[in-house]
């Protein structure tokens, strides 16, 4: 079964620093990948998702992830956080085309600090 | 942009009461999902849907659980005996192929008290 490991649960970065939001998947085939954010008292959004060429994935409001097979890593950037990133991010996957579902990770929240 | 509709925002009932959530995909597409938040975990796969069937399902969704597609544009979770740690924000999701990602709704908060 595959499963998705987000090392860490919260994470601080002042206001206009760069940001990197581990993500870790196993699973023994092949897989799509995705980026979902939640921002307070919403639901979730997609940010980004990599379903197959070119292992660097551009999302919305400036994010990217880079899918590392060797590592089995799907770990997400942004150059520069404003304080509007403040929210729930949720790394998740789904084995290729055998599983209707995708399996999210634990979450990590993203403190914005002034 | 096409959306997804859940309906209630938020909801209270009395444990072993039946409650319906109710959710409108968005018109073209073909698969269907109920995911469940509890308050500060991790998102959890409920069911699928396809084709008027469930495709697969978790252990959480066990024979309390139901759903169902009555008129072909909603898609609703039943909890028959609602428990206490039923209690959760309950998504809705739809996506028009296997491969991509879904769109969720915003969610309904059930309460059971």
């Amino acid at each position: 079964a595959q499963s998705v490991t987000q090392l860490d649960s919260q994470v601080p970065v002042f206001e206009e620093a760069p940001v990197e939001l581990r993500c870790n998947y196993s699973s023994s085939v092949s897989v799509y990948l995705f980026w979902y954010v939640q921002y307070p008292n919403q639901g979730l959004q997609l940010l980004l998702k990599y379903l197959s060429g070119s292992t660097l994935v551009k999302g919305i409001n400036g994010f990217e992830a880079e899918f590392n097979k060797s590592q089995t890593s799907f770990h997400l950037r942004k150059p520069s956080v404003h304080i509007s990133d403040t929210a729930e991010y949720f790394c998740a996957v789904r084995r290729g085309n055998r599983d209707d579902k995708i399996i999210f990770g634990k979450g990590t929240r993203l403190h914005i600090l002034p | 942009e096409p959306e997804v509709t859940q309906t209630p925002s938020h909801q209270v009932t009395q444990m072993g009461q039946e409650v319906i959530l109710r959710c409108v995909p968005i018109s073209n597409h073909l698969y269907f999902y109920w995911y469940r938040q509890i308050l500060g975990q991790k998102v959890e796969f409920l069911v699928s849907f396809y084709n008027n069937e469930i495709s697969e399902k978790s252990e959480i969704f066990d024979d309390q659980f139901s759903v169902e597609r009555p008129d072909g544009s909603n898609f609703t979770l039943k909890i028959r005996s609602t428990k206490l740690e039923d209690s959760a924000m309950y998504f809705c999701a739809s996506s028009d192929d296997r491969a991509g990602g879904y769109t969720f709704g915003s969610g309904t908060r059930l309460t059971v008290v």
